[in-house]
């Protein structure tokens, strides 16, 4: 039973414009969300997070949405550039205990960005 | 400032053969932790480590063990290995909600 769930696995944009990709979850427990972006052969860099006692967080170009009674959780890039062109992961955790967090990952959405 | 490092980049094993990868941090984090990605899903947590000495179970730890050797560095070990582990490994660190990853490790059992 998948706890975390991105929907759609690819998105194309035009350069520009605006990205919005989605994730779903599950648990009620989770408290603390991220997204990270991956490009092939190289490990997931985190790029924002959001804890469940807000609703949006931004950092530049990058705001997360929660919508907690929804169980919904989006990240928007604004504007669209060909370096975001990369595979994108939404993660979920419940409050860690000693700053462990146990993150369980969707299965990722591919975004590409058209120049 | 390396971040974190993975050894080796790539590996083939036989069935039933052994290794141990390895993983280290120079961010003087505290938890530390082992995942797999397997084609089409999420990384799957497989062992973590909150502090050195102190290990836990994740997602999925069947047939792996690991070693918190010190604050830096912190190990995976396949004892026997199966075809099923045919993935790409990655290890993380973190001292608070953000956790940082290697570049990966990736192995195929043949």
């Amino acid at each position: 039973d998948q706890q975390v769930k991105q929907n759609s696995p690819s998105l194309s944009v035009q350069e520009g414009r605006i990205s919005i990709l989605n994730c779903d979850y599950t648990n009620s427990m989770f408290d603390y969300f991220l997204w990270y972006k991956k490009y092939p052969a190289e490990g997931p860099t985190f790029l924002i997070s959001i804890s469940s006692i807000k609703d949006k967080n931004e950092d530049g170009r990058f705001t997360v949405f929660l919508n907690k009674s929804a169980k919904h959780l989006s990240l928007h890039i604004v504007p669209s550039q060909p370096g975001d062109s990369a595979v994108y992961f939404c993660a979920a955790s419940p409050y860690g205990t000693s700053g462990t967090y146990k993150y369980i990952f969707g299965t990722g959405t591919r975004l590409k960005v058209l120049a | 400032n390396a971040g974190v490092t993975q050894t080796p980049k790539f590996q083939v094993l036989k069935t039933g053969q052994s290794m141990t990868l390895q993983c280290a941090q120079d961010m003087n984090h505290n938890s530390m932790y082992w995942y797999r990605q397997d084609p089409g899903m999420g990384l799957r947590l497989i062992y973590y480590s909150a502090s050195e000495g102190t290990t836990d179970k994740g997602e999925v730890p069947n047939g792996y063990n690991v070693s918190r050797l010190n604050k830096r560095e912190f190990s995976l070990r396949l004892e026997s290995a199966a075809p099923s582990q045919t993935s790409v490994y990655f290890c993380a660190s973190s001292e608070r909600v953000e956790q940082y990853f290697g570049p990966g490790t990736r192995l195929t059992v043949t």
